[in-house]
């Protein structure tokens, strides 16, 4: 595809339960972002590949996150024992290094 | 750490007007890259505008332009000509320049912009 693309869209899960939400980056950028994006909020950092490894995993909240990019492409982020808390738009970005990112549509994540 | 400001949650401008979004942000790099980001109902975050801190000139793109101060540590985003398509959020965001391809961007909490027919 053209752009950055995520799924599910939506996601309606029940506390407590294990999540796992996909990014599909632009074909050949190697730098993949993870955002997290809490109602009235601005997106805050996650965590970020440079091809398969995970450079900077600073902005993961605690240890039920988790992301991998096995293969240097699509990227999973894994949520363990959801909280109410986790409850936001979870953005991934894909950029070539040295150039701008794209922003995918985003993972809109509800913990009831 | 870096941290970015924006003091406006929501702003509302008359069709075919001028509007102002300010942003102030924090830093002790002298070398950084500063953003202004649109995010309309569908969620897709659209680069509107970037700054490189070392360029003293205000950047512009077509209608949008900025007014950066780095001694102010400010910098604000003019829409001129404001048009029904421009209503969204708007987001400053930052990045420093020395993280060896680490590109992460840390934003602002956003400025609801409404246009007014």
């Amino acid at each position: 595809g053209a752009g950055v693309s995520q799924t599910p869209s939506n996601k309606v899960t029940e506390k407590g339960k294990y999540v796992e939400l996909r990014c599909d980056p632009i074909s050949g950028h190697t730098a993949l972002y993870w955002y997290r994006q809490s109602l009235g909020q601005g997106p805050e950092f996650l965590i970020y590949f440079q091809g398969t490894g995970a450079a900077d995993d600073s902005g993961l909240p605690n240890d039920r996150f988790f992301a991998v990019r096995p293969e240097g492409s699509v990227s999973t982020l894994k949520i363990q024992r959801t909280e109410r808390g986790d409850s936001a738009v979870y953005l991934c970005a894909s950029s070539q290094t040295g150039l701008q990112p794209f922003f995918g549509p985003g993972t809109r994540l509800t913990v009831l | 750490a870096q941290t970015v400001t924006q003091s406006q949650p929501e702003m509302s401008v008359q069709e075919a007007e001028t509007v102002t979004l300010s942003c102030t942000y924090d830093t002790s790099e002298s070398d950084y890259y500063l953003f202004w980001y649109k995010q309309p109902p569908s969620r897709q975050m659209i680069l509107v505008i970037r700054q490189e801190a070392y360029k003293q000139q205000n950047a512009t793109e077509n209608r949008f332009s900025v007014n950066f101060q780095k001694a102010a540590k400010s910098f604000s985003l003019k829409i001129s000509d404001s048009q029904l398509g421009d209503a969204a959020m708007y987001f400053c965001a930052y990045r420093a320049s020395t993280n060896f391809g680490n590109e992460k961007l840390t934003f602002g909490t956003g400025t609801r912009l409404t246009i007014i027919p």
